[in-house]
């Protein structure tokens, strides 16, 4: 059975950097993307971007362009989200989702809280 | 940018009732690039209709969708506890992908 798994919460400090994995297990992993999805408090979703190992393309959401960077590693079957300059607005949970791009998001990770806070 | 307005805001029912929310978008989303998701607190999305109408596996068929266009819905036949939630759409055909701000079904 398809399973994301992701990394445990965060505590940064304005300014610092924050890198999210999301292990991914019971499918192929470059047959699908992985989308980036976070809510902050109070908030909807929104969704960030999304990235593939397939022909390694990105898709970032333009507010986001600059200061995130999704990477693939297709023998982990692993996709990262970093964000950087972090301020007290990204302080969300943050999910990873198969799909999202092209597709819905079927399957969907834990979350991982990430707090930002002097 | 595709922006998704979903109406009501909240929406307040009876057990038994039938729920009808609206996900309306600022440009044509081809229905087959729409879907509904539910969100419980402490707990992650999920897919309930994907393409629009269809659903997704496991989703009980209390649950529909319809709609094209501009013009969507979700509609929930006959409330269960469980399904007391909040309610997403989600565009996937153009880039930004984007959400609807949410539907809150609460307990009357």
């Amino acid at each position: 059975q398809v399973h994301l798994v992701q990394s445990g919460d965060e505590v940064k400090k304005p300014g610092a950097s924050v890198r999210v994995s999301c292990k991914t297990s019971g499918y192929t992993f470059d047959s699908y993307g992985i989308s980036w999805v976070r809510q902050a408090p109070g908030q909807g979703l929104e969704w960030m971007g999304w990235a593939t190992a397939y022909n390694d393309n990105r898709d970032y959401a333009q507010r986001f362009q600059g200061r995130i960077t999704m990477t693939t590693d297709t023998p982990t079957s692993t996709v990262y989200m970093e964000l950087r300059s972090l301020r007290s607005d990204d302080t969300a949970v943050y999910y990873c989702a198969r799909g999202g791009f092209s597709t819905s998001c079927d399957y969907w990770g834990q979350g991982t809280q990430v707090t930002v806070s002097s | 940018e595709i922006v998704l307005t979903q109406s009501p805001g909240t929406l307040s029912l009876s057990l038994g009732e039938r729920a009808t929310l609206s996900c309306r978008a600022s440009q044509s989303v081809s229905s087959s690039h729409l879907a509904w998701y539910q969100h419980k607190p402490g707990q992650a999305p999920r897919v309930l209709m994907y393409g629009a109408s269809s659903r997704a596996t496991g989703i009980p068929d209390r649950f529909s969708g319809s709609g094209s266009g501009t013009d969507f819905t979700l509609t929930i036949s006959r409330l269960e506890p469980e399904d007391f939630a909040v309610y997403y759409c989600h565009q996937f055909g153009s880039s930004p992908r984007t959400f609807g701000q949410g539907t809150k079904l609460e307990i009357k």
